[in-house]
């Protein structure tokens, strides 16, 4: 089982739309979890981050976190063409001495005007 | 401006020529890490550091070496050994391990 795992893409999404984006992670005692977007070419950057199980909203942006199941995901509303990008989901992975920033291999991301 | 500095942006390689990439941070984070990204793919983990002197292998530190011997830096070096390091390679901070990391501009080497 990998570390962190992510929904297949690409997803495409009509303009206006909800785009949903899944994550699981192999470590139960795992407690902050991250949500980058990534243009092409650019470097990532992080859009939401969330600590406690249920939904954190931030503007279109919702994470929902669900540690039993060891599920996050991340909800775009009202989806724009600038929303288009690849989304990485990173989770710190306790190990004896620290913690070990993992990421899962992205999901490319299409709104269509 | 507080922030990560790779440089350069842009690194032309030949075979069998060790390479050393920048990372400078003046966030005072603890916690540095390298990432290798390849087109289409996702993040790997090359090395991790999260306090001066001390530092973790990664996924995949085979041919990659690295130090930390101020807080505010990180060098990888692409040695020889690596037999295909033409990739994106990503530099990032956080201020503790299990808090968010930040990431650099990135660097891009190519090997000719």
């Amino acid at each position: 089982q990998k570390e962190v795992e992510q929904n297949s893409g690409p997803l495409s999404v009509p303009e206006g739309a909800i785009a949903s984006l899944n994550c699981t992670y192999s470590d139960r005692v795992s407690q902050s979890f991250f949500w980058y977007r990534q243009y092409s070419g650019k470097s990532p950057e992080l859009i939401m981050s969330i600590y406690s199980n249920g939904d954190k909203e931030d503007g279109r942006f919702t994470a929902q976190l669900n540690k039993a199941s060891q599920y996050v995901s991340l909800l775009i509303r009202d989806s724009q063409p600038s929303d288009s990008a690849t989304y990485l989901c990173a989770v710190p992975l306790p190990r004896s001495n620290d913690y070990k920033l993992s990421f899962g291999a992205g999901t490319t991301v299409t709104v269509r005007a | 401006d507080g922030g990560i500095t790779q440089s350069p942006k842009y690194l032309f390689r030949k075979e069998g020529q060790n390479v050393t990439l920048s990372c400078e941070q003046n966030l005072n984070h603890d916690a540095m890490y390298w990432y290798r990204q390849d087109p289409g793919q996702g993040l790997r983990l090359i090395y991790y550091s999260q306090i001066v002197n001390d530092f973790q292998k990664g996924d995949i530190a085979e041919g990659y070496s690295v130090s930390r011997e101020k807080k505010e830096s990180f060098p990888l070096t692409v040695t020889s050994a690596q037999k295909n390091p033409t990739a994106f390679y990503l530099c990032a901070s956080s201020p503790a391990g299990f808090t968010e990391a930040f990431f650099g501009q990135g660097t891009r080497l190519t090997v000719v």
